[in-house]
């Protein structure tokens, strides 16, 4: 069964260091998001992309943040310069027609 | 705005039996989508079950089933012959009917486990 991957798995990094997070969604799905929760919390919406431009973003998805799709098959997230507060686990997600997003297994974050 | 709320935070229930958790929603929509997502100590998000509001049937897969009641703005999940492997946290999400670019507005969860 085809499903949503996210690499790496666990991402370490040093306050104001800029970080890439890749995702590999649902090969024939058109719609994809990216969601973070911070430990303990509920999972929020970060952004959300299609055609190739970023069709809803949220107030957390600040000038730090940028998504690309560099590829047919990759999508990304992009933080420029992290915070302590950017540690969280982050989650793409993508979708065809059908509503339900499909979340791959998330990246863990941590700023030090 | 719409919001979905949560709350029952934790839940307790013995192997086999029967748990019910609670959800509530507020949106001024009328067609849309409810989900609910679980996260096992692994944290991937799973789908467990989805339920477009203009359909009056409750969804039903496998051991899960859901009560929709959409005048009262409410969303439980049924567990039934509840396994130790159930035991996760259980998110509430809404979509609104826009269409699949719609985002998913989840619940703080509710942690259930499942006792031998």
């Amino acid at each position: 069964e085809p499903e949503v991957t996210q690499t790496p798995s666990h991402q370490v990094t040093q306050m104001g260091q800029e970080v890439i997070l890749r995702c590999v969604p649902i090969s024939n799905h058109l719609y994809f998001y990216w969601y973070r929760q911070i430990l303990g919390q509920k999972v929020e919406f970060l952004v959300s992309f299609y055609n190739n431009e970023i069709s809803e973003k949220s107030e957390i998805f600040d000038d730090q943040f940028s998504v690309e799709r560099p590829d047919g098959s990759n999508f990304t997230l992009k933080i420029r310069s992290t915070k302590l507060e950017d540690s969280a686990m982050y989650f793409c997600a993508s979708t065809s027609l059908g509503n339900e997003q499909y979340f791959g297994p998330g990246t863990r974050l941590t700023v030090t | 705005a719409q919001t979905v709320t949560q709350s029952q935070p934790e839940m307790s229930v013995q192997e086999a039996e029967t748990v019910t958790l609670s959800c509530t929603y507020d949106t001024s929509e009328s067609n849309y989508y409810l989900f609910w997502y679980k996260q096992p100590p692994s944290r991937q998000m799973i789908l467990v079950i989805r339920q477009e509001a203009y359909k009056q049937q409750n969804a039903t897969e496998n051991r899960f089933s859901v009560n929709f009641q959409k005048a009262a703005k409410s969303f439980s999940l049924k567990i039934s012959d509840s396994q130790l492997g159930d035991t996760a946290m259980y998110f509430c999400a809404f979509n609104s009917g826009g269409g699949s670019q719609g985002n998913l507005i989840f619940g703080k969860g509710t942690k259930l486990s499942v006792k031998p």
